[in-house]
């Protein structure tokens, strides 16, 4: 079963507008974290932003803050003040922890990722 | 400066020459993994090792080796290349297995089996 599901193929926002891009997750773990990271056309990957599965506040890192809703499972990231420069590939992830009951290795569960191009 | 480096950065082989990928933390971190980047599909994990001489399979295993003998390193062995294995492929570490532990990654090595 998909585990983390980011639908929107591409996005587009005019520079200095915010842009919220979408993911959803699933887990019965109740202790998990969920990471946003950018990927620019030069292919590395960028830490964004994190949410601990019981962080009782959204997580804010400058411009980028996460708008969590643990009952419905989604962890949207949000773009304040877009820049030329947000114009990248931008993936969700879920972190589990090590378990030896269930065997979950403490990957990280990517999403396909979202294209975002971000329009002068 | 605290990172993950992987050499080679770019890489262009033969099907059936055995090469090496390595993989250096200077973070002193527990928990290293492998995984490849397809279009479409996302990031897969290959391997993960969680300390010295604890090393396990994810997701997409077949035709991978991986050792940790030391703490720093965890290279990635393809004793065989086959075309499909050509992808983009990352190293992560982090300070351990916890699920709020952020994974740093290195810079990424594309692999291009011909």
């Amino acid at each position: 079963a998909q585990k983390i599901t980011q639908t929107q193929p591409g996005m587009f926002v005019q520079e200095k507008e915010a842009v919220t891009l979408d993911c959803t997750y699933d887990t019965s773990d109740p202790s998990y974290g969920l990471f946003w990271y950018k990927q620019p056309s030069s292919g590395e990957m960028i830490f964004l932003i994190y949410q601990g599965s019981y962080d009782q506040q959204n997580a804010t890192e400058g411009r980028y803050s996460l708008n969590f809703q643990k009952a419905r499972k989604s962890a949207n990231l949000v773009i304040s003040a877009s820049q030329l420069g947000d114009s990248a590939m931008y993936f969700c992830a879920m972190r589990e922890p090590h378990t030896v009951v269930t065997g979950a290795n403490s990957k990280l569960t990517f999403g396909k990722g979202i294209t975002l191009s971000v329009r002068p | 400066e605290a990172q993950v480096t992987q050499n080679p950065r770019y890489l262009i082989t033969v099907t059936g020459k055995k090469l090496t990928v390595t993989c250096s933390q200077n973070m002193n971190h527990e928990y290293m993994s492998w995984y490849r980047q397809d279009p479409g599909l996302g990031l897969r994990q290959i391997y993960y090792s969680m300390n010295v001489e604890v090393t396990d399979k994810g997701d997409v295993p077949e035709g991978y080796k991986v050792s940790r003998k030391e703490k720093r390193n965890f290279p990635l062995i393809l004793e065989s290349p086959s075309p499909n294995q050509t992808s983009l492929y990352f190293c992560a570490s982090s300070y351990s297995g916890a699920s709020y532990n952020e994974q740093f990654f290195g810079p990424g090595t594309r692999l291009t089996v011909l």
